[in-house]
Formats: C-alpha cells, sequence, structure tokens
C-alpha cells in the first residue's frame, strides 16, 4: 500500500543553519504531496504543498520539489530560526478527490539552537 | 470561532467504559477527517465523511469504532468498551469538498487507565 518514510529525528541545529528533512514515498496513481508542521502545544498546520511532479512547493522560507523520479519530496530551509522548532510531517494524499484523506510519515522533530 | 473544534481536549476513561468525542469543523466545510496520532508516530486515517455520510471508513481499526455526522456538521467519534490501547490523540480535521487543504483541530487526548 501507499506510505511515506521520513528521516527519524530529533534532528538539532544552531540558528541560521541549512536544515534538509528527507521524506520518500512509496504510491499509486498521482498523488499530492504535503508538508505540515506541529508547534508545540498547537495543531497540525499546512506548511506547504506539492500536487504534481516537478512542483516546488514553498511557505516561510520552507521549499520542497516533488521529485516523482526519486519519489521524494525532501523539506529544505536555508536558515533557520529558533522559532522553526517543530514537529514536521510529511504526507501524501492518495486522490485528488479526497484532499483531506492524507497518509502521514512519523514525523521529524527539529530543535533550533540559539 | 474560526477553526476546527474538538472537545474535550483531554480525556481520562477506565477501561470497559464508553466514550465519545466531538468535532465541530470549520462552517461550510463538507468534508470531516478522523485521524489517530499515537505517541511519536503521525497520524493514523480513521473515517471520512462528505456530508452526513461516511465516503471512506476502512482506517477504523474495529467495530468498536463508530462515528456519526447526522447534520452534516458536528461529527462524534464514538468508542465502545475501550482498552489501554485506544489510548491516543484523537485529530478531527475539515476541508471544502474534500479535495483542498485539510484544518486541523488540536485534538483529543484520550488516556484508557
Amino acid at each position: 500500500g501507499n506510505s511515506v518514510t521520513q528521516m527519524e529525528g530529533p534532528v538539532t541545529l544552531s540558528e541560521e543553519a541549512f536544515l534538509t528533512i528527507n521524506c520518500t514515498y512509496t504510491a499509486t496513481g498521482y498523488p499530492s504531496l504535503f508538508w505540515y508542521v506541529q508547534y508545540p502545544g498547537e495543531g497540525l498546520q499546512l506548511l506547504l504543498k506539492a500536487t504534481k511532479a516537478d512542483d516546488k512547493g514553498s511557505n516561510k522560507g520552507f521549499e520542497a520539489t516533488y521529485r516523482k523520479e526519486t519519489t521524494s519530496f525532501h523539506l529544505e530551509k536555508g536558515s533557520v530560526q529558533v522559532s522553526d522548532s517543530a514537529v514536521y510531517f510529511c504526507a501524501l494524499s492518495e486522490s485528488r478527490n479526497q484532499g483531506g484523506k492524507l497518509i502521514f510519515g512519523q514525523g521529524t522533530e527539529l530543535s533550533v539552537k540559539p | 470561532g474560526a477553526g476546527v473544534s474538538q472537545t474535550p481536549s483531554n480525556k481520562v476513561t477506565e477501561k470497559g467504559k464508553y466514550v465519545e468525542l466531538r468535532c465541530d469543523p470549520i462552517s461550510g466545510h463538507t468534508a470531516l477527517y478522523w485521524y489517530r496520532q499515537s505517541l511519536g508516530q503521525g497520524p493514523e486515517f480513521l473515517i471520512y465523511f462528505q456530508g452526513t455520510g461516511a465516503a471512506d471508513d476502512s482506517g477504523l481499526p474495529n467495530d468498536r469504532f463508530f462515528a456519526v455526522r447526522p447534520e452534516g456538521s458536528v461529527s462524534t467519534l464514538k468508542i465502545q468498551r475501550t482498552e489501554r490501547g485506544d489510548s491516543a490523540v484523537y485529530l478531527c480535521a475539515s476541508s471544502l469538498e474534500g479535495n483542498t487543504e485539510a484544518f486541523f483541530g488540536q485534538g483529543t487526548r484520550l488516556t484508557v487507565v
């Protein structure tokens, strides 16, 4: 079945460091891909998304490119801030008609130190 | 409120008891989803409503779990004969017509003792 695999955390970085969180997926058809973020004490929020191959999603300095040839959707940010400390979830939607039915990775905790 | 609201935020119950968890979606959102998130894991899909009907309940783990959405708005997730393994955060999400961004509530943390 469809699945999402993320790099294990926790990831600890210093402020202004470069961030990559790897995400690969297994899916039939043409899934949409998402990154969600969960800040401490808050609910899941959509960070960015891409709905077809080679699309780049971006938001708040974060980027991810939908790579069908490598079945990947790695999250990157050039310079992280302490406020980026959170848990990040990669997810896929199996059908464009069920955008909210998502398969999530296990999450990667990011801790950014001053 | 503007967001998805879930009540209660925390629920502690004894093994074998019945519980109900409530979700108020964003007004006008026709699609509603329930997920379960165990500690250290990503959310797992349980059930999806389009309007009043369950369009996909393939994620419900067994027949102790049941969900309703009688008027196409508020939904209730019902768990009978709770077990310690049911302890998790239960998340609700809603979206417009099921094909756009899903907005999540903050979840109900269920603890079965």
